[in-house]
């Protein structure tokens, strides 16, 4: 199976622009998460969707939100763009059950100029 | 408060030696935890995850052991390879967020194995 693919891979942005990432999760998983990861704050959840529907929601202001599509593939969206956005944004995908593992992607890495 | 921390930032070994990452956990209801380790741009890889109701787990080279007592975590590598240079991660999932997705990472550990 191929495992989880994150687009696009590098994102260069301005302040007070928005951004889209893209995440699909590998097949047959029906929950996708995504994390933030930085050098200062480290690994940190930001949602995670199951069945088009978000289940639960870090503690991220509102201008971080996503979405989920009937094929399970995700998309994360950051309007109004802080210089303290800049991060890599991991989407990790799991199979629907008592199995908490998550498989992970490669990131999106974002820096906001 | 929910907080997941490792004891050693930096953990330095010797090509073949063992190595033992510790990690020590706030939340005494968290049910599961899990190992991952991530290499240089890549995202996190699973290692080897536990459950609570057991106290130690074994995977190829590598045994988690889980403490509840003293809310600690570990996880051991056996005879370290260089391609075991990376930074490890341990997560825990609480009770109260069972099923969601979500786990509560530590700031992580970076083993860096010397030839």
């Amino acid at each position: 199976k191929a495992g989880v693919t994150q687009t696009p891979r590098y994102l260069i942005k301005t302040r007070g622009q928005q951004v889209t990432l893209s995440c699909s999760p590998i097949s047959g998983h029906r929950s996708v998460s995504w994390y933030q990861q930085t050098p200062g704050q480290g690994l940190q959840f930001l949602f995670e969707y199951f069945s088009e529907t978000q289940r639960n929601k870090g503690n991220f202001p509102g201008r971080f939100s996503g979405r989920q599509f009937s094929n399970s593939r995700s998309e994360m969206n950051v309007s109004t763009l802080e210089l303290g956005d800049s991060a890599l944004y991991l989407c990790a995908s799991r199979e629907q059950g008592t199995n908490e593992k998550l498989f992970f992607g490669s990131g999106t890495q974002l820096s906001v100029l | 408060g929910e907080s997941v921390g490792l004891h050693l930032p930096t953990l330095s070994v010797q090509e073949g030696d063992n190595s033992i990452i510790n990690c020590a956990y706030s939340n005494s209801a968290s049910d599961y935890f899990i190992w991952y380790k991530q290499e240089s741009g890549k995202g996190p890889q699973f290692i080897i995850d536990i459950r609570s109701n057991m106290d130690k787990r074994q995977g190829q080279r590598v045994t988690v052991l889980l403490n509840k007592t003293v809310k600690h975590l570990s996880l051991q590598i056996a005879a370290t390879q260089p391609g075991d240079s990376a930074v490890y991660f341990c997560a825990e999932n609480f009770q109260g967020s069972s099923n969601t997705g979500k786990l509560i990472f530590g700031q992580g550990t970076t083993l860096q194995v010397k030839p």
